[in-house]
């Protein structure tokens, strides 16, 4: 069985400094994809990073990056220069190599400071 | 349509009463995924369809909830028989086939149990 395991629930982060969300994962799937949303105060879900289990290179986009450590499996999320707007719930997710079901982590609310 | 559409976005019903809720994917999506998100807390898996077909429904609380997916495009899920505990936003998501592919949310149906 798959599983995701996210043991922060909440993080705080100075506004401009950089903050990591962690999530550990477990399947016995040969390959699969990890996944990382946002979700704001708003409720919307929003697509940030994916990062493939035989990618050679940890993931960026933009001010995202994946910190995958694969013997470890763990994925997790690196936001450089925190914004006020990136205060939200963060989730890891994750899909088997059959590219079928999308299972979720229990979340992260991060908190930015001024 | 551009996105994942659900309706209605809010459902109030009385207990007891059945509810259907509505879910569009983005046109061309194959898969489909249901899941229940309680407030302030992660997203429980409920159901992911491949086509008109569930390959994996393990996520279903309780027979009194049932979903079904016609012409591989709209969804419905159905709550006999509602309760109070099943009061939660319930999220659609869509994705191409694949492990690397994202999935895109529509913005929930909120339902309230009185």
């Amino acid at each position: 069985a798959q599983k995701i395991t996210q043991t922060q629930p909440g993080m705080f982060v100075q506004e401009k400094e950089a903050v990591t969300l962690d999530c550990t994962y477990d399947t016995s799937d040969p390959s699969y994809g990890l996944f990382w949303y946002k979700q704001p105060s708003s409720g919307e879900m929003i697509f940030l990073i994916y990062q493939g289990s035989y990618d050679q290179q940890n993931a960026t986009e933009g001010r995202y990056s994946l910190n995958f450590q694969k013997a470890r499996k763990s994925a997790n999320l690196v936001i450089s220069a925190s914004q006020l707007g990136d205060s939200a719930m963060y989730f890891c997710a994750m899909k088997g190599n059959q590219g079928g079901k999308l299972i979720f982590g229990q979340g992260t609310e991060l908190s930015v400071k001024p | 349509g551009a996105g994942v559409s659900q309706s209605p976005s809010n459902k109030v019903t009385e207990k007891g009463k059945d509810v259907e809720l509505r879910c569009d994917p983005i046109s061309g999506h194959t898969a489909l995924y249901w899941y229940r998100q309680s407030l302030g807390q992660g997203l429980e898996f409920l159901i992911y369809f491949q086509g008109n077909s569930a390959p994996d429904k393990s996520g279903l609380p309780s027979d009194r909830f049932s979903a079904e997916r016609t012409g591989g495009s709209v969804s419905t899920l159905t709550i006999q028989r509602t309760q109070q505990e099943d009061s939660a936003v319930y999220l659609c998501a869509s994705s191409r086939d694949g492990m690397n592919t994202e999935a895109f949310f529509g913005q929930g149906t909120r339902l309230t149990v009185v």
